[in-house]
């Protein structure tokens, strides 16, 4: 059973740093591309960032270009997002999602996602 | 950026009713690729369909999709109490993904 489940939300001032994390299990992990995807609260979907199942591809949104950084171990089954110079508009719930096929190349069709997990940006 | 506009915003209808959503492209969607998702209160995202018109794994076949370049349907051919949810659209055509502001389909 394919489980993923983000750690590392919570309250941080603007400017501030926050790191997340996705812990991935039943599935071969470095064999699939994963996306980061958030919800302000009360709002829609927003893809944040994407990266290729060997790690050496990534893609950004152009509101987390610079600021965000997304990596991954594939020892540890475990996705990141570091995440500086946080706004007020990045309040959101964060979701890491799995990509549909195995052959590790970003493609952008999400089949699985965590439970998402909280950043609040607020002084 | 190819930006998704989903109509109607809301949609008031009762089980066993037909639901037809749409979502139109700012750009042509390229091979077709775009995707439907549904969301229900304080739970993730639900993949239902992709490249317009494939089932995802176990998505029941009351769900259908249709469409190309500009403008795509999603079809719920016989709503059931549990399909009552916010539906979106996706493309993936670009690196850079973009999701549709979301349709509610509510019971009337």
């Amino acid at each position: 059973e394919v489980q993923l489940l983000e750690s590392g939300g919570g309250l941080v001032q603007p400017g501030g740093s926050l790191r997340l994390s996705c812990a991935a299990s039943g599935f071969t992990f470095s064999s699939y591309a994963m996306s980061w995807v958030r919800q302000a609260p009360g709002k829609g979907l927003e893809w944040v960032s994407a990266i290729g199942g060997s790690g050496t591809k990534t893609y950004y949104a152009d509101s987390v270009k610079g600021r965000f950084t997304i990596s991954r171990d594939n020892s540890k089954n475990t996705l990141y997002l570091q995440m500086n110079s946080l706004r007020v508009e990045d309040t959101a719930v964060y979701y890491c999602a799995k990509d549909i096929r195995d052959s590790g190349n970003y493609y952008g069709v999400l089949d699985y996602w965590g439970q998402g997990i909280l950043v609040t940006v607020s002084s | 950026e190819i930006v998704l506009t989903q109509s109607p915003g809301t949609l008031s209808l009762s089980p066993g009713e037909r639901a037809t959503l749409s979502c139109r492209a700012s750009q042509s969607v390229s091979s077709r690729y775009l995707a439907w998702y549904q969301q229900k209160p304080g739970q993730a995202p639900r993949l239902l369909i992709y490249g317009a018109s494939s089932r995802a794994t176990g998505i029941p076949d009351r769900f259908s999709g249709s469409g190309s370049g500009t403008d795509f349907t999603l079809t719920i051919s016989r709503l059931e109490p549990e399909d009552f949810a916010v539906y979106y659209c996706q493309q993936y055509g670009t690196s850079t993904l973009t999701f549709g502001g979301g349709t509610k389909v509510e019971i009337k």
